[in-house]
């Protein structure tokens, strides 16, 4: 039962525009969203983070944005560049007592074009 | 670099074999979790623990067991190694335990179970 989804495997945009990454989640628990960006051969790097309290949280190019009756939170990334090309995972945490682990959507492959 | 460290980069080992994977937090981090990625999976939650003691637990197989250490190094192992054991392993650590705090990754260890 995938209680993460990202429905899109794969994205491409062209440098400069916005980028829209998006993620269902079904487990209403979840209180916390982050989103991770990782390239091939290495661990997931943190780039931003979304409480349920909160319907937006922006960190320079980056916004997340978080639709709780819709349970679809996503990320916005403006202007896109080419370093922003890399495998994105949205997950959430605060699941009953285990609340701290994270669980993962699938990804989504982001390719900006220059 | 997110300053988690683990050793060793890659594996190479035979079925039926035991290996340790290690992990160390960044400075100050007292949970540590660790995560399986394999093919066909995804990111997957298999342990945690918060200042020396086990705090949840995810899809972890018997085979496999871990502990923290007083100095916060996590070690895992796996034993009896199967094939389908050959994944990537990361480990992650965050300031406290609790959701609502961000992971961060170290690089990961590649297991190959030959």
């Amino acid at each position: 039962d995938q209680q993460v989804k990202q429905n899109s495997p794969s994205l491409s945009v062209q440098e400069g525009r916005i980028s829209i990454l998006n993620c269902d989640y079904t487990n209403s628990m979840f209180d916390y969203f982050l989103w991770y960006k990782k390239y091939p051969a290495e661990g997931p790097t943190f780039l931003i983070s979304i409480s349920s309290i909160k319907d937006k949280n922006e960190d320079g190019r980056f916004t997340v944005f978080l639709n709780k009756s819709a349970k679809h939170l996503s990320l916005h990334i403006v202007p896109s560049q080419p370093g922003d090309s890399a495998v994105y995972f949205c997950a959430a945490s605060g699941e009953g007592s285990s609340g701290d682990k994270l669980t993962f959507g699938t990804g989504t492959r982001l390719a900006v074009r220059p | 670099d997110s300053g988690v460290t683990q050793t060793p980069k890659h594996l190479i080992t035979a079925t039926g074999q035991r290996v340790t994977l290690r992990c160390s937090p960044r400075s100050g981090d007292l949970s540590v979790y660790w995560y399986q990625q394999s093919l066909d999976q995804g990111l997957q939650f298999l342990i945690q623990y918060y200042n020396g003691e086990e705090r949840a637990k995810g899809n972890i197989l018997e085979r496999f067991s871990a502990q923290q250490f007083p100095d916060l190094h996590s070690e895992l192992n796996l034993s009896s190694l199967e094939l389908g054991d050959s994944a990537l392993y990361f480990c992650a650590s965050s300031v406290e335990a609790g959701s609502g705090y961000e992971q961060y990754f170290g690089p990961g260890t590649r297991l190959t179970v030959t």
